[in-house]
Parts: structure tokens; sequence; C-alpha cells
């Protein structure tokens, strides 16, 4: 068992271009959760998804970003036209079904946009 | 709304000896959880402990304990015998819902623990 995984681990964007980050949860584990993380805060939850689909979402999570989990294993998180302000951690996490209250983080993707 | 409040932004303790960290939270919920997470320099959160709101006795992990104080809404984390590697950002969280809901945590500020040799 590996743990979560990000992909990647760091990223520099220019203002408006378009980013992905791809996270791949522990196998058997069904849940996984999207957080943010500025500088000098706690990680903020931005989504949530149970095998494929997507139950909740933050207010945090704008238009301009969307996230899927197309066959229940691996999701990805998209931001269009990014801003400076998205400059930020992303962490990934997931559960397994029998201890649903236990989420393991992922190393996260660190994005700076310039 | 829930909220989790630490107070401390670093903490200095000396290698061997034990350490508080403070938490305290804020919930109308009679069902929740709280947690500890680790968060060295490279980033990644690690687990440390959870305490469920029916859980009669502190929960212990090795090294860490956690101190529950339900009629002071307080959680705070207990480090024995601190270790040089303990060195690292701490976040008490509290998992939001009840059993069967999204279980998504709400994280407090974090405090930073600097281990002294």
């Amino acid at each position: 068992d590996t743990g979560v995984s990000q992909d990647p681990r760091h990223k520099i964007t220019k203002r408006g271009q378009n980013v992905t980050f791809r996270c791949d949860p522990i196998s058997e584990h069904n849940r996984l959760y999207w957080y943010r993380q500025t500088l000098g805060q706690g990680p903020e939850f931005l989504t949530y998804f149970q095998n494929e689909a997507q139950l909740e979402k933050s207010r945090l999570l704008s238009d301009r970003f969307s996230a899927e989990r197309p066959k229940g294993s691996f999701s990805t998180l998209e931001i269009q036209r990014t801003e400076q302000g998205d400059s930020a951690m992303y962490l990934c996490a997931s559960s397994h079904p029998g201890l649903i209250y236990e989420q393991y983080f992922g190393p996260g993707t660190r994005l700076t946009v310039t | 709304a829930q909220k989790i409040t630490q107070t401390q932004p670093g903490m200095f303790v000396q290698e061997k000896e034990a350490v508080t960290l403070d938490c305290t939270y804020d919930t109308s919920d009679q069902s929740y959880g709280l947690f500890w997470y680790k968060q060295p320099s490279s980033g990644e959160m690690i687990f440390l402990i959870y305490q469920g709101s029916y859980d009669e006795q502190n929960a212990t992990e090795g090294r860490y304990s956690l101190n529950f104080q339900k009629a002071r809404k307080s959680a705070n984390l207990v480090i024995s015998a601190s270790q040089l590697g303990d060195s690292a950002m701490y976040f008490c969280a509290m998992r939001e819902g009840q059993s069967g809901a999204t279980n998504k945590l709400i994280f407090g500020t974090g405090t930073l623990l600097a281990v002294q040799p």
C-alpha cells in the first residue's frame, strides 16, 4: 500500500492559464476529499466524492474549479483561468469504507500563480 | 457553525520532555469527532489520533494522548518524551456531521512545535 499520491508536487503557472492536478487514493478507499491550504492556515474543504459521485462542494469552489472522479478511482482537480489568489497547497485525502473517520492525506500539490 | 481554535501559534519544548498543544472547539452537534494531524515541512498531513464525542476514555496512540474535556469543549494533544522528529506543525480538526455524512474536516490554524536538543 503506497499511500495517497498526488501529481504534480509543484506547479508554477502564469495568471490566466488552466491547470489540472491528479490524486490517486489508497486502493479500496471509496471516499476522496480535496482541501486547499494557504500559507499560515489550516486546510479548507473543497469537495468530496463517494466512489464516482461528487456529493458535496464548498462555496470556496468557484465556477473556475471543477473536480472529477470518473471511475471511482483517481480524481482530477482543474482550475481554469488561474488567479494569483489560487496560489496554495492543494491536498487530497481518502478514507476506507470501514474507517470513514480516518482520512489519509497525500503530499499535496503546491500551486504558484505568477 | 463548527469552529476549531488553536491559540498557540508556536511552542518550544526540550527533547524528552512532555508538551501540551491546546485545542478548543465549537459545535452544536451531539455526535462529532476530533483529530490531530502533524504536518512536517514536507507538507504531508499525518494522522495522529482520533477521539469520538461519545468515547468515555481519552484516546492514546503511543506517545500521543488526547486530553478530551467535553464540558469545556477542549481536545488538547499531549506528546510525551518529545523527540527532535516531532518538530512540525500540528493541526487540530473536527469531523463535521454524523455517521454517513460527508465527514469533511474543519481545521484550526495550527501550532508550530520546535523541539530543542
